[in-house]
């Protein structure tokens, strides 16, 4: 198994400010993910993020928007840019485990935008 | 594009009860499903993860079930307890990478 931190839980920013998620865990590993849950919906993959190349955006992500750096193999960090009301949600990031495809996922930051 | 779809969305039970969660998803071609549950401000625990040659996985009082041709899959509690409550959601692997996409989830309330 593995064990996720994120920091901030939760936070309370304005319109078009930036935010940035950090993601730490206890162990190297090879493949982090960023999910968002939007309220009452399910989780969404925005990105894989491989440690030395760029990060892999799933349809309807964009760099600009979610910036990703990944510079060792037990942390990442998403930016969530130009924010608006619709980006409200919870962001989570996870890992794969170690010679399993189980995930594990981190507590998750809590983000509300006014 | 992959669906995942699940039912109940809601589940209110008395303890002691014996309940299935149901999970089915329109693309077969996976390579795992998993079953998570998601507590307030815990983030997702890892519940049980069937590889697509399986038919099952058990853990304690979990057992969930894969029929992939179907496109579907069934998360079995027995006798439920309080400390049950919270959402589960399904979770499938199209991609051999563990990108996984998810159902909306199911809200199970076990009322002692």
């Amino acid at each position: 198994s593995a064990v996720i931190s994120q920091k901030p839980s939760r936070d309370i920013c304005q319109r078009g400010t930036s935010l940035t998620i950090q993601c730490q865990v206890d162990s190297q590993v090879t493949m982090m993910f960023w999910y968002r849950q939007q309220p009452g919906q399910s989780l969404t993959l925005i990105a894989t993020a491989n440690q030395g190349s760029e990060a892999t955006y799933e349809s309807g992500f964009v760099i600009d928007k979610f910036p990703i750096s990944r510079p060792n193999l037990t942390f990442s960090t998403l930016t969530v840019s130009n924010m608006s009301p619709e980006d409200s949600s919870i962001y989570l990031c996870s890992v794969m485990g170690q010679g399993s495809y189980e995930q594990y996922f981190g507590p998750g930051t809590r983000l509300t935008v006014t | 594009k992959q669906e995942v779809t699940q039912i109940p969305a809601a589940l209110s039970v008395p303890e002691g009860e014996n309940l299935v969660l149901n999970c089915s998803f329109t693309d077969s071609a996976i390579y795992n499903l998993q079953w998570f549950r998601q507590d307030p401000g815990k983030g997702l625990t890892s519940l049980l993860l069937i590889q697509s040659s399986q038919r099952e996985q058990t853990s304690g009082r979990l057992n969930a079930s894969l029929d992939k041709s179907s496109g579907r899959s069934t998360l079995y509690i027995a006798a439920s307890q309080p400390g049950d409550s919270a959402t589960y959601l399904c979770a499938v692997d199209n991609s051999g990478y563990s990108t996984l996409t998810f159902g909306k989830g199911t809200m199970l309330l076990v009322s002692p």
